[in-house]
């Protein structure tokens, strides 16, 4: 079955240390987003990459990072940085590495607690 | 800057009515809109609207783009408990941006 895998789905995580957040997909995509979830709002794009080995930064970058060595993987590490990092973070991929032509597959998400 | 906004925030309503959620957007580059359903948690794909005027159905769900105005609507008709969700629109360009959503309840 092909999809997108996150994990952990649940990550507690005292505050000052870094954390990375796993994204595995088996879609063949070529690109993939990382967003974040707060309560009651919608998403906000914190990185994307459209080929490997390149990504930029989307709307909310600070405090974060990300690596795309791999086609299928997509790592993204909340750093001691990031001023509040307790949220619900969702991954995706899309098909087309140029964008806004395929729509996004989404993980089930990695919700993260910070205290 | 890219901008996008949903209307209402949040709407209750009772089975059986039909509802209409907005999505008016500014982006660059526009290339297609998606509306995504989202209950508990990965959203779930709806809608991918390229073409204006072109009305896309599935079910008691439709979605139509006006790209001269830019915005889309989704229609829900004889709504069920089980549409009750956060109901969410990106425009695509070479990134999706996403709105903030509209929280829509069924009551019974």
């Amino acid at each position: 079955d092909g999809g997108i895998t996150q994990s952990p789905k649940y990550l507690f995580r005292k505050e000052g240390q870094n954390v990375t957040l796993s994204c595995e997909q088996n879609l063949n995509h070529d690109a993939m987003y990382w967003y974040r979830q707060d309560p009651g709002q919608g998403l906000r794009l914190i990185y994307y990459s459209q080929i490997v080995n390149d990504f930029q930064k989307g709307d909310i970058a600070e405090g974060y990072s990300v690596s795309r060595e791999k086609k299928e993987s997509f790592p993204l590490t909340v750093t001691s940085a990031q001023k509040n990092p307790t949220a619900f973070y969702l991954c995706a991929s899309s098909i087309a590495s140029g964008g806004g032509n395929s729509p996004l597959h989404f993980g089930n998400g990695t919700r993260l607690t910070v205290t | 800057e890219d901008k996008v906004v949903q209307s209402p925030l949040s709407l209750v309503v009772h089975e059986g009515d039909t509802v209409t959620l907005n999505c008016s957007y500014e982006v660059t580059n526009f290339r297609s809109l998606l509306w995504y359903k989202q209950e508990k948690k990965a959203p779930t794909f709806l809608f991918m609207l390229t073409s204006s005027g072109i009305e896309k159905k599935s079910g008691r769900l439709s979605s139509i783009l006006d790209k001269k105005e830019l915005f889309s609507i989704l229609n829900i008709t004889a709504t069920q408990t089980g549409d009750s969700a956060i109901y969410l629109c990106a425009p695509g360009t070479y990134k999706y941006i996403f709105g903030t959503g509209t929280r829509l309840k069924v009551l019974a």
